[in-house]
C-alpha cells in the first residue's frame, strides 16, 4: 500500500497567516493527489485534486503544488473558517489511501 | 438536490454484524462508483472498498476482504455496506462517498456518516 505522511500533524496559526502543510507519498504517485478539509462532526470536503486543481467553489487562497512524492497545501491567508483538519489522499494506486491529517488550530 | 443519505447510528456487540445503507438522490445512481470510507474516533480516514452500482462489481481493501460485503439496490438507488465479526476496533464513523466521475477516485460527494459503536 502507498503510505501518505503529513507534516506537521498539527499547527497553531492566527487569522491572516500563511500556512503550509506537507504530504509525502511512500512511492511516486505522479500528481494523483487530492486534499480535503474536515471539520468536527462533518464529512470531509474536497478542496483540490490532481495536486493543484481547485474544486469548484473552493476559495483561491487554497493552493496545491507538488508532483511525484512530495506535495504541499498552502493557505495563503488563513480565515476563521479554515480552522479544521486537512487530509491528503492518493488515487494513483489501490487501495486508495489517506494521510493521517494535519490539524490547524487557532493560536 | 444531489446527496447521499445514510442510515442512523448503530450499537453492536462484538462478533455481530452491521449493515449501513446509503441512499443516493439527485444524480444517476448507476453512473458513479460508490465508495465506503471509515474514521475511527480521533483518527484519520481509511478506504474500505467500492461498488459499481451498474454492474454490482466490488473491490475491497485487502484488510477487509472476507469480512465486508458491499451491495446495492438500483430500484431504490441505495448502496449497502455490511461488516461482519465486529470488534471494538470497528468502532468508527462509516461514510459513503461518490467520486467526481467513473474514472476518478477522489470524492466530491459524501454522506453525513453513520456511527457504529461496538461494545459489550
Amino acid at each position: 500500500d502507498i503510505q501518505m505522511t503529513h507534516s506537521p500533524s498539527s499547527l497553531s496559526a492566527s487569522v491572516g497567516d500563511r500556512v503550509t502543510i506537507t504530504c509525502r507519498a511512500s512511492q511516486v504517485i505522479s500528481n494523483s493527489l487530492a486534499w480535503y478539509q474536515q471539520k468536527p462532526g462533518k464529512a470531509p470536503k474536497l478542496l483540490l485534486y490532481a495536486a493543484f486543481r481547485l474544486e469548484s467553489g473552493v476559495p483561491s487562497r487554497f493552493i496545491g503544488s507538488g508532483s511525484g512524492t512530495d506535495f504541499t497545501l498552502t493557505i495563503s491567508s488563513l480565515q476563521p473558517e479554515d480552522f479544521a483538519t486537512y487530509y491528503c489522499q492518493q488515487y494513483y494506486g489501490t487501495p486508495w489511501t489517506f494521510g493521517q491529517g494535519t490539524k490547524v488550530e487557532i493560536q | 438536490q444531489v446527496q447521499l443519505v445514510q442510515s442512523g447510528a448503530e450499537v453492536k456487540k462484538p462478533g455481530a454484524s452491521v449493515k449501513v445503507s446509503c441512499k443516493a438522490s439527485g444524480y444517476t445512481f448507476t453512473g458513479y462508483y460508490l465508495h465506503w470510507v471509515r474514521q475511527a474516533p480521533g483518527q484519520g480516514l481509511e478506504w474500505m472498498g467500492r461498488i459499481n452500482p451498474y454492474s454490482g462489481d466490488t473491490y475491497y481493501a485487502q484488510k477487509f476482504q472476507g469480512r465486508v460485503t458491499m451491495t446495492r439496490d438500483t430500484s431504490i438507488s441505495t448502496a449497502y455496506m455490511e461488516l461482519n465479526r465486529l470488534t471494538s476496533y470497528d468502532t468508527a464513523v462509516y461514510y459513503c462517498a461518490r467520486p467526481t466521475s467513473m474514472v476518478r477516485s477522489y470524492f466530491d460527494l459524501w454522506g453525513r456518516g453513520t456511527l457504529v459503536t461496538v461494545s459489550s
